[in-house]
C-alpha cells in the first residue's frame, strides 16, 4: 500500500523552539509539499519541491524552510515557532505529472503553547 | 479529536439518502478538478475527478458535476452510509503543480 507518512500525529512545542516535522513517500513521486490546513481557511501551500534539493517558496512561507536531501523526505522547519503556527500540517507527494492529485500524509497536528 | 472543520459548513443528511456537496471555484482557466475525503484523524483522499471537457462523471455510488459557466462543482453521493461521514473539499488545478483547495463541507450522516 502506497503511503505518505508523517512521523508525528500530534506535537507539542514552546514558543521560540525549533520544529522539525518529517515527512516520507514511498512511490518515487518527484513533488512533495507542504501545507497547512486551519479552519475556515482550507488547505494553503508553505513549500513544495519538485526534486532533490529544490524548493520552492508557497503562498505562506514566512517563517518557515524547508529541506529535500533525499528523494522520499521532504522535512518542514520552524525556526523559532510562534502561537500562530498552531495547525494541522499536511504533506503530500505527487509524480512529475500532477494530475490525479495528490498523496496526502495523515497530518501533524502542532501545538505552540 | 480534529480541530479542523470547527467553523465548516455542515450538511446533515439521514443513512440511505442522497447527499450533494456544492462548491465554487476560482478560476475560469482551471481545467482539472478533483474531490477528496478527509475523515476525522487522517490526511485526505481522492474520491473522483473530473477534467473541464466533461460535465459529469461517475463513480462507485458518487458523481461529480461540473457547470463552467457558474463555475460550480457538485459531489453527489448515493444511498449515503455512516462510513460517508466525513469533510469533503474540492480542489482545482490550472495545469500547474500547485491546486486551490476549497474550504471544504462536513458531511454528517444520522442514523
Amino acid at each position: 500500500d502506497v503511503k505518505v507518512t508523517q512521523s508525528s500525529r500530534y506535537l507539542v512545542k514552546r514558543t521560540g523552539e525549533k520544529v522539525f516535522l518529517e515527512c516520507v513517500q514511498d512511490m518515487d513521486h518527484e513533488n512533495m509539499f507542504w501545507y497547512r490546513q486551519d479552519p475556515g481557511l482550507g488547505l494553503r501551500l508553505i513549500y513544495f519541491s519538485y526534486d532533490v534539493k529544490m524548493k520552492e517558496k508557497g503562498d505562506i512561507p514566512e517563517g518557515y524552510s524547508v529541506s529535500r536531501e533525499k528523494k522520499e523526505r521532504f522535512s518542514l522547519i520552524l525556526e523559532s515557532a510562534s502561537t500562530n503556527q498552531t495547525s494541522m500540517y499536511l504533506c503530500a507527494s505527487a509524480p512529475a505529472t500532477t494530475l490525479r492529485g495528490y498523496t496526502f500524509g495523515s497530518g501533524t497536528r502542532l501545538t505552540v503553547v | 479529536g480534529e480541530s479542523v472543520g470547527l467553523h465548516l459548513p455542515t450538511l446533515s443528511v439521514q443513512e440511505g439518502d442522497n447527499s450533494i456537496i456544492n462548491c465554487a471555484y476560482s478560476n475560469s482557466a482551471s481545467d482539472y478538478f478533483i474531490w477528496y475525503k478527509q475523515e476525522s484523524g487522517k490526511g485526505p483522499q481522492f474520491i473522483i475527478d473530473i477534467r473541464s471537457n466533461m460535465d459529469k462523471r461517475q463513480g462507485q455510488r458518487v458523481t461529480v458535476l461540473l457547470n463552467k459557466t457558474v463555475k460550480h462543482l457538485s459531489l453527489q453521493i448515493a444511498a449515503t452510509q455512516p462510513g460517508d461521514s466525513a469533510v469533503y473539499f474540492c480542489a482545482e488545478n490550472a495545469g500547474t503543480y500547485k491546486y486551490i483547495f476549497g474550504t471544504g463541507t462536513r458531511l454528517k450522516v444520522l442514523a
